[in-house]
């Protein structure tokens, strides 16, 4: 059975630092989705990782694939309070059918 | 081009009685995902639906059903609704998983 974790859960960081969030999970995949939601509202797409070394980067985040170790890293470069956020990673179930199993999410506060 | 529709957002229903949400997909997107988000279980699969057949479903009771229609709009019904159905229901419509998946707004459901 697929489980995806995520650490940490939470993390209170102040402007202008940088950070990682770490996406583990258990059973082989080449893909890995991460997502951005805002409190009461719905999941926006941040990255699609569709292969091993895969990197992608927006603004202040990055994100990277290493599925040989099965370890997706989000990197928050230089905060600011408009990341505050809880992040998602998500991995698909092999030959599930758009079944994607999500870790539990990172809240993420970033304060002056 | 126009997003992820759901509706209704907010939906407030009695113990007992049922539901019916609706989703509409990104135009041409055939494959429509639900999901369940409570702040105790997170993010969960309930089914996804492509073409008009269920090809997946999660670890849900058979009181959560759903369906697709030929413009490949989806809903979801719940019926005999328990207080714990209190949740975000999402949406996601996909064209492939290499594109991603995009989420609707959600309906949130308070049972009371």
């Amino acid at each position: 059975e697929l489980k995806v974790e995520q650490n940490p859960l939470f993390l209170s960081m102040q402007e202008g630092k940088n950070y990682t969030i770490y996406c583990n999970y258990s059973t082989t995949s080449d893909r890995l989705y991460w997502y951005r939601q805002d409190p009461g509202k719905s999941l926006e797409s941040l990255f699609v990782l569709l292969s091993n070394g895969a990197v992608k980067q927006e603004g202040r985040l990055m994100a990277s694939l290493d599925t040989k170790a099965r370890l997706s890293t989000l990197h928050i470069t230089a905060a600011v309070h408009d990341l505050s956020a809880t992040y998602f990673c998500a991995v698909p179930i092999s030959g599930g059918y758009n079944k994607l199993i999500f870790g539990a999410g990172t809240r993420l506060a970033v304060h002056p | 081009k126009a997003g992820v529709t759901q509706t209704p957002r907010y939906l407030i229903k009695t113990r007992g009685q049922q539901v019916t949400l609706s989703c509409s997909p990104i135009s041409g997107h055939r494959s429509v995902s639900w999901y369940q988000q409570t702040p105790g279980q997170g993010l969960q699969f309930l089914f996804e639906y492509f073409s008009e057949t269920q090809r997946n479903k999660g670890n849900f009771p058979g009181r959560f059903s759903g369906r697709q229609f030929s413009n490949s709009r989806s809903e979801m019904n719940v019926s005999t609704l328990e207080l714990g159905d209190s949740a975000l229901y999402l949406c996601a419509s996909s064209l492939s998983g290499l594109s991603g998946y995009t989420f609707g707004s959600g309906t949130r459901l308070t049972v009371v």
